[in-house]
């Protein structure tokens, strides 16, 4: 069965600071597609990142980027520069892309920015 | 607009009495997917579809039902609401893998209690 763990429930840092959530994920499979999906206060589920396993290349979305290590099932999210607006709870998902196909997501971890 | 669509957005029921939560996309998205998320657990998928009359159990699919008569539409049913039903619902829609964007799109979610 996969499993996606995100081992910090929360995590706070002031304004204008670089924040790393860790997540790691267990399959045996070998392509699949990694997410980082953001929940704001509204609820809304919003993608964030993208990574196709296949690409060693790390993604990178402005602020924010991830850091995959496809052998240890790491992937992690740093936010750059961090404003009061990417207060949220973030998950990792992570899909298989046979089957289901469903997203399997981690517990979340709850990310406050300080002014 | 692109969109899912989700109705009603909060509702407040009692034990045993049946409910639907519709929802809808305007992409022609072939797959969809229902999921309930409590705290500490993350997003756990219900039940989802990859075509019009294709559906099938995802990981939580006691106390479900759903149907698949029309490409946009996906509505889940509770036939006998439970308290430990209680829970926040997102609908979501994509493409199938290899036909595009593995991007997944979220309805707003519904915020339901069973009494």
């Amino acid at each position: 069965a996969q499993t996606v763990t995100q081992s910090q429930p929360e995590m706070s840092v002031q304004e204008a600071e670089t924040v790393t959530l860790s997540c790691t994920y267990d399959t045996s499979e070998n392509n699949y597609y990694l997410f980082w999906y953001k929940q704001p206060p509204s609820r809304q589920m919003i993608l964030v990142i993208r990574q196709e396993a296949y690409k060693q290349q790390n993604a990178t979305e402005n602020r924010f980027s991830v850091n995959f290590q496809k052998a240890a099932k790491s992937f992690s999210l740093k936010i750059s520069d961090s404003q009061l607006g990417d207060t949220a709870m973030y998950f990792c998902a992570f899909m298989i892309v046979r089957g289901a196909q469903k997203l399997v997501f981690g517990q979340g971890t709850r990310l406050t920015i300080n002014p | 607009e692109a969109q899912v669509t989700q109705n009603p957005r909060y509702l407040i029921t009692v034990t045993g009495k049946k409910l639907t939560v519709t929802c809808s996309q305007n992409m022609n998205h072939e797959y969809m997917s229902w999921y309930r998320q409590d705290p500490g657990l993350g997003l756990r998928q219900i039940y989802y579809s990859m075509n019009v009359e294709v559906t099938d159990k995802g990981d939580v699919p006691e106390g479900y039902k759903v149907s698949r008569k029309e490409k946009r539409n996906f509505p889940l049913i509770l036939e006998s609401p439970s308290p430990n039903q209680t829970s926040l619902y997102f609908c979501a829609s994509r493409q199938l893998p290899g036909l595009g964007s593995s991007e997944q799109f979220f309805g707003p979610g519904t915020r339901l209690t069973v009494l």
